[in-house]
């Protein structure tokens, strides 16, 4: 998987928790990207980096927060979390931008009960 | 809108037989088009990138083409073996913008 590490690797909690999901780069990346994947559609961007402390959003943002604060490392938060993000939730990097070769980090399976 | 639409959505075929996955696409301007492999339970992986110029492009028993006039692109598989079994994704960007469109994915099942 390229370099890349997702944590935890599977998590289960409560509606209106506040969970963080972490990515962690050996690449030295300049882009990183979280995004989910489920039943029926195509990964979809939540989030993205284009360096330290530089992020943006992507197409399903709402109800998610990130922060790099380092060049290896890309945080996912959800602020509160509900059903409707119980999700896989893949990490990827690269060097150049999005439109360039992506590499995906194994995923977060999270559920919110 | 820009889509992409990937058919079938899943197939199943024997291991040593080929088979040919589908990819339609809307997205204009037209950079680049992709084909990744994800095996259950992670992440995907490249197989190939083609640009506007390129047509066909092979790795290993994978092979790729892309009709830019007509917005396909197909994968084709060479004698499947078991571990082909996967989903195959198309993804699309577009040129001067950031947008990058994922296909739902072709499921493929080789049986021995």
């Amino acid at each position: 998987d390229a370099g890349i590490t997702q944590s935890p690797r599977h998590k289960v909690t409560e509606t209106g928790t506040p969970v963080t999901l972490r990515c962690h780069q050996t690449e030295n990346h300049r882009y990183m990207y979280w995004y989910r994947q489920d039943p029926g559609h195509g990964l979809r961007l939540i989030h993205y980096s284009y360096g330290v402390k530089d992020t943006d959003k992507g197409e399903v943002s709402d109800g998610y927060s990130v922060s790099r604060s380092k060049t290896e490392d890309f945080l996912l938060t959800l602020e509160s979390a509900t059903s409707s993000q119980t999700s896989v939730y893949f990490c990827a990097i690269s060097s150049e931008g999005r439109r360039n070769e992506q590499y995906f980090g194994p995923g977060t399976r999270l559920t919110v009960t | 809108k820009n889509q992409v639409e990937q058919s079938p959505q899943s197939l199943i075929i024997l291991e040593g037989k080929n088979c040919t996955l589908q990819c339609n696409y809307t997205v204009s301007p037209f950079s680049n088009l992709r084909w990744y492999k994800q095996d259950t339970g992670r992440g995907p992986v490249s197989l190939t990138i083609m640009t506007f110029s390129e047509n066909t492009k092979s790795n290993g028993r994978y092979t790729a083409t892309l009709d830019a006039d007509t917005k396909q692109s197909s994968l084709h598989i060479t004698a499947s073996q078991l571990s082909d079994s996967a989903s195959y994704i198309c993804v699309v960007s577009e040129a001067g913008g950031f947008k990058t469109i994922f296909g739902a994915g072709t499921r493929l099942f080789v049986k021995a």
